[in-house]
């Protein structure tokens, strides 16, 4: 099983801040990662796909990067309704597997 | 419009078999796959199996022995059948659909609560 590594698990900021979510995978998943947005009593929503394709109806704000095992996610201007965990999941390979989650805060 | 919804018993005994039922509009399963994905209360994703647009399924080996998935096409309904439930099976489930590899939609989730 590919094992995803997600870091930081939590993260406070400022708004109007950039923020950065890292996810490691424990192999190369050549770019095949989608990032989610979970709301507290929400289901998780797409925000990212194919690592770096932002999802329809999702802010600008929000961007992806990465390559090979490493990927993140940026955040710009962070704001209220930003409060969320954010997870990656790869899709490279089943089982598809998930970070473990960063839950974001505003300080 | 894409909806799916799980319904099912919010409730189960230990050692009891769990029933869920995911009801999809808007969104044909004999073009795509319907996955289902569980989240202990306040802990992260597990996925836990699939049917494929032909119908044939995939599941999560940590729950293959327990795990049974399927569908009435005819009713846009997709089922996960659990066996054997402990403890550790309380989670929100979801329903989720894939069209090209990642889960696009979700449905709202159901709690499933094993306990005497």
């Amino acid at each position: 099983d590919i094992r995803m590594t997600q870091s930081p698990a939590s993260l406070s900021a400022s708004l109007g801040e950039t923020v950065n979510i890292e996810c490691l995978a424990s192999e190369d998943i050549y770019s095949d990662l989608a990032w989610y947005q979970q709301k507290p009593g929400k289901s998780p929503q797409l925000l990212i796909y194919n690592a770096n394709s932002l999802q329809n109806g999702v802010p600008s704000r929000f961007s992806g990067s990465g390559s090979g095992t490493q990927y993140s996610l940026k955040i710009n201007s962070l704001q209220s309704e930003d409060v969320a965990t954010y997870f990656c999941q790869q899709y490279n390979n089943y089982p598809l597997t998930f970070g473990s989650g960063t839950k974001l805060e505003i300080k | 419009q894409v909806q799916l919804k799980e319904s099912g018993p919010g409730l189960v005994q230990p050692s009891q078999t769990l029933s869920l039922t995911c009801t999809v509009s808007g969104f044909s399963l004999t073009s795509n796959s319907v996955h289902w994905v569980r989240q202990p209360p306040g802990k992260g994703l597990e996925w836990v199996g699939a049917i494929w647009s032909g119908g044939s399924t995939d599941y999560n080996s940590a729950l293959k022995s327990r795990l049974s998935i399927s569908r009435d096409t005819s009713k846009s309904q997709v089922f996960l059948k659990m066996n054997s439930l402990q403890t550790e099976d309380t989670a929100i489930y979801f329903c989720t659909g894939i069209t090209l590899g990642w889960f696009a939609y979700w449905g709202q989730g159901t709690l499933v609560t094993v306990s005497s």
